[in-house]
């Protein structure tokens, strides 16, 4: 069983809904990452919270709002999406907050598979 | 920014031989990682590599960290059934800000 849960495993919604993906992890770690899984492309980083604090945003657009209330859940909320946005959406976890360094590797959730309409 | 060219992007082998595949970079970096995705699932951490020249095995998995820093490999000998899915190399780079670079993957199919 992974230490890392996301929900729901698959999404899907119209370009004018608001939806919300929720990730928890029983890791104890303090990092916590969203990342966007597309078919045949490396994972893109979107967002990374350390101890519950923002600490990168790589460049995503304001229709995905990472929302991180402690060290254990993290949300992304999702509105007004693009066809183009639908993807595998993975929530990972670490216990340091740089990403998958020799002490501190990734632990991935399954994912929530959303499909944009 | 930094890429990783992961190879092949797909591979169909029969039950039994060996897989190899590779990643390279123009950029040098501390770390290598490989991780493998099975269908429905999240990428697991297979191998970690952390030196210069390492090669590390995990049962049949074998991955080495390339001598110039710039590239890594993984084998797998003797395939089966279950080593289907993806698989990912990722790097780390020196420096603060040691970003994390993912491949964009090797698809294996094993047939039997």
């Amino acid at each position: 069983e992974t230490g890392v849960t996301q929900t729901p495993r698959h999404l899907v919604m119209g370009m004018t809904n608001k939806k919300s993906l929720k990730c928890e992890q029983h890791l104890g770690h303090n990092a916590m990452y969203w990342y966007k899984q597309s078919a045949k492309k490396p994972l893109e980083l979107m967002f990374v919270y350390n101890f519950k604090e923002q600490t990168e945003n790589n460049s995503v657009p304001s229709r995905f709002s990472p929302e991180c209330p402690n060290s254990s859940h993290l949300f992304l909320h999702l509105h007004t999406l693009q066809p183009e946005d639908s993807a595998l959406y993975l929530c990972a976890s670490s216990q340091g907050s740089y990403q998958g360094t020799y002490n501190s590797p990734l632990h991935f959730g399954n994912g929530t598979r959303l499909t944009v309409t | 920014g930094q890429q990783l060219n992961q190879s092949p992007q797909s591979m169909f082998i029969q039950e039994g031989e060996d897989v190899s595949m590779n990643c390279t970079s123009s950029s040098i970096f501390n770390t290598w990682l490989w991780y493998k995705q099975d269908p429905g699932e999240g990428p697991v951490l297979l191998i970690a590599l952390y030196k210069a020249g390492e090669l590390t095995s995990n049962g049949r998995l074998t991955a080495q960290f390339g001598i110039t820093r710039k590239d890594s490999f993984l084998n797998i000998s003797a395939s089966i059934p279950s080593d289907v899915g993806i698989y990912f190399c990722a790097a780390i780079s020196s420096g603060s800000a040691r970003q994390l670079t993912f491949g964009s993957g090797t698809q294996l199919t094993v047939l039997p």
